[in-house]
């Protein structure tokens, strides 16, 4: 494994529920990220976290509410969501900005699907 | 805007032998990375192997190699002695800069290894 974990591993959910995602890292990371991965298109990155502030935003509908309490965890908040939203929804970590090399490691991913 | 393209949707390859996976990618930056990531049903995201831009030597870890062409922004990866376990999706990536920037993801390739 790599050291990122998420729960739950599958949701499904209506269209009027709220509900969060979680992820958590082991590894010392201090920069965490959320991509959207949906059949036969390229993962998209939703948002980036360094240090537990966000610094990246890829224009991603306010249904969506990312929430990063420490380095360790990083939540994703759902809510009114429609069924397009269907998708797995991967966590990555990696150590924060510098000169160096940092690689990403992905959790398992959450299976979502908007009813 | 940096785009990945994989225009191999699938791909097999009897077990023992060598595939190759493409991958192109179009980038007005001079210095950038490009990654294979691979994912088995189920699994989570590893790196396979990194190229950076910069360095003309092609990178090699154990039986992955790719065939990077900076002119022609070609990134290709060639399995050799395909095995069993190699069966995943495997996804060619670009990124500006290592892991704290934005990793640019390609539709995967889904490989299949014949017994």
């Amino acid at each position: 494994e790599t050291g990122v974990t998420q729960t739950p591993r599958h949701l499904v959910m209506g269209m009027t529920n709220k509900k969060s995602l979680k992820c958590e890292q082991h590894l010392g990371h201090n920069a965490m990220y959320w991509y959207k991965q949906s059949a036969k298109k390229p993962l998209e990155l939703m948002f980036v976290y360094n240090f537990k502030e966000q610094t990246e935003n890829n224009s991603v509908p306010s249904r969506f509410s990312p929430e990063c309490p420490n380095s360790s965890h990083l939540f994703l908040h759902l809510h009114t969501l429609q069924p397009e939203d269907s998708a797995l929804y991967l966590c990555a970590s990696s150590r924060a900005a510098g000169g160096t090399y940092n690689e990403q490691f992905f959790g398992p991913g959450t299976r979502l699907t908007v009813l | 805007a940096q785009t990945v393209t994989q225009s191999q949707p699938e791909m097999s390859v009897q077990e023992a032998e060598t595939v190759t996976l493409s991958c192109t990618y179009d980038t007005s930056e001079s210095d950038y990375y490009l990654f294979w990531y691979k994912q088995p049903p189920s699994r989570q995201m590893i790196l396979v192997i990194r190229q950076e831009a910069y360095k003309q030597q092609n990178a090699t870890e154990n039986r992955f190699s790719v065939n990077f062409q900076k002119a022609a922004k070609s990134f290709s990866l060639k399995i050799s002695d395909s095995q069993l376990g190699d069966a995943a999706m495997y996804f060619c990536a670009y990124s500006r800069d290592f892991g704290n920037e934005k990793l640019t993801f390609g539709t995967g390739t889904r490989l299949t290894i014949i017994p």
